[in-house]
């Protein structure tokens, strides 16, 4: 399979708990991006990469959020001391970014990790 | 703010009949205006998009209607499947920046048999 993957599928954990979330993008795709989406909501833009260079954070994400993409392949997401309101499904999607040219640099999206925060 | 305004936020259509969903966007800077469809456990697919110097794009039974000066743009399926039962988001983004993908808040789409 040449998609998005992403692991786990599924996550419970504890309120208080560290968790985290791998994203392995379409391979040779130098931009990978992580959203977040709440039930019955749209998915809303957390942070992205251009190679290993993360180049922008949303407001969404607080301080207890980390994301790494440490050799420009695959990233992680982490949070800290996770609550109630961390609950949802995390997107990653990649992208082959062109500089030159008229292309669409159409976005990939994986299958998501579904966070539950007791 | 919302920059991206979703409408309906469900719709039930009879087989074969006309799917239409509406957006409206507010930053002028956008350049480039996808639309994907959700199937629920899945991540979102791109069905087709438009860039906002043309007025209507048409993809098999999928057509986008773009109106730049009333900053709207609308999702026509025509001939509607019970496959096509899923969530549709329109979005938006700006191609010469950061390609980060504004959704709209989703309809879900149900067609009767």
């Amino acid at each position: 399979d040449t998609g998005v993957s992403q692991d786990p599928r599924h996550k419970i954990t504890k309120r208080g708990q560290n968790v985290t979330f791998r994203c392995d993008p379409i391979s040779e795709h130098n931009r990978l991006y992580w959203y977040r989406q709440t039930l019955g909501q749209g998915p809303e833009f957390l942070t992205y990469f251009q190679n290993e260079a993360q180049l922008e954070k949303s407001r969404l994400l607080s301080d207890r959020f980390s994301a790494e993409r440490p050799k420009g392949s695959f990233s992680t997401l982490e949070i800290q001391r996770t609550e109630q309101g961390d609950s949802a499904m995390y997107l990653c999607a990649s992208s082959l970014r062109r500089f030159s040219g008229r292309t669409n640099n159409e976005q990939f999206f994986g299958p998501g990790t579904r966070l539950t925060v007791l | 703010q919302q920059q991206v305004k979703q409408s309906p936020q469900s719709l039930i259509v009879q087989k074969g009949g006309i799917s239409i969903i509406n957006c409206a966007y507010e930053n002028t800077a956008f350049d480039y205006f996808p639309w994907y469809q959700q199937f629920p456990g899945k991540g979102p697919a791109l069905l087709i998009a438009i860039r906002p110097d043309v007025s209507e794009k048409k993809e098999g039974r999928f057509t986008i209607s773009f109106n730049k000066s009333a900053k709207q743009f609308s999702l026509h399926i025509m001939d509607s499947q019970p496959g096509d039962s899923a969530t549709y988001f329109c979005a938006a983004s700006m191609r010469n920046r950061d390609d980060k993908i504004i959704f709209g808040k989703g309809t879900r789409l149900h067609i009767l048999p």
